[in-house]
């Protein structure tokens, strides 16, 4: 049984560069969702797919963050133009939602960004 | 709005001690769900319970127990005869169903230091 997989697990990069992170889900998982986690803070939520459809964002996620999930499969997110307050963990979950009932999300390991 | 609580930021025990973890939440909604995560050191996060709003019944898995209480909103989390390994920072959250599209609301989390 494969779990959710995120790459890569840590990602250095200087301010104003461009990054991307990938996110796989449990296959059979129709929910994705991102999160972020500061230090000493808990995750907090930044968008979740349905799918191929991006259902919600968050206010978190500005203009500079954009989340895809082409084919409903795996997931990215891209950050433009990095800015140090960026760097946080980012987390991926994924669920499998069949009617009003919620499913557990399950995570994957994270990606640490640093921003410099 | 949604809000979760855990007041404790730090707690440190003897092994063998018992140790409770307390999570206050509130909600509009009467319909959510409840869940507990640990975040060992290696960063990623690790479901430990759901339980839905309807179901106040307490639970117990081996040394684990949660005590669900709507009266007073809290669902705390309950750890007998600790070991060294259950050091880790604990998260309580909170979906709400039919609005949030499943999204989790997690608490500050609770760093618990098990020391031998």
């Amino acid at each position: 049984d494969t779990g959710v997989s995120q790459n890569p697990r840590h990602k250095i990069t200087k301010r104003g560069q461009n990054v991307t992170f990938r996110c796989d889900p449990i296959s059979e998982h129709n929910r994705l969702y991102w999160y972020r986690q500061t230090l000493g803070q808990g995750p907090e939520f930044l968008t979740y797919f349905q799918n191929e459809a991006q259902l919600e964002k968050s206010r978190l996620l500005s203009d500079r963050f954009s989340a895809e999930r082409p084919k409903g499969s795996f997931s990215t997110l891209e950050i433009q133009r990095t800015e140090q307050g960026d760097s946080a963990m980012y987390l991926c979950a994924s669920s499998l939602e069949a009617g009003v009932n919620t499913d557990t999300q399950y995570f994957g390991p994270g990606t640490r960004l640093t921003v410099l | 709005a949604q809000k979760v609580t855990q007041a404790q930021t730090e707690i440190s025990v003897v092994e063998k001690e018992d140790v409770t973890l307390d999570c206050v939440y509130e909600t509009r909604d009467t319909t959510y769900y409840l869940f507990w995560y640990k975040q060992p050191p290696s960063g990623e996060l690790v479901f430990l319970i759901r339980r839905n709003s309807f179901d106040e019944q307490n639970e117990i898995s081996g040394r684990y127990s949660w005590n669900f209480q709507k009266s007073t909103s809290s669902f705390n989390f309950t750890i007998t005869a600790s070991q060294v390994v259950d050091s880790a920072v604990y998260f309580c959250a909170l979906s709400e169903i039919y609005n949030q599209g499943g999204k989790l609301i997690f608490g500050q989390g609770t760093e618990l230091s098990v020391k031998p």
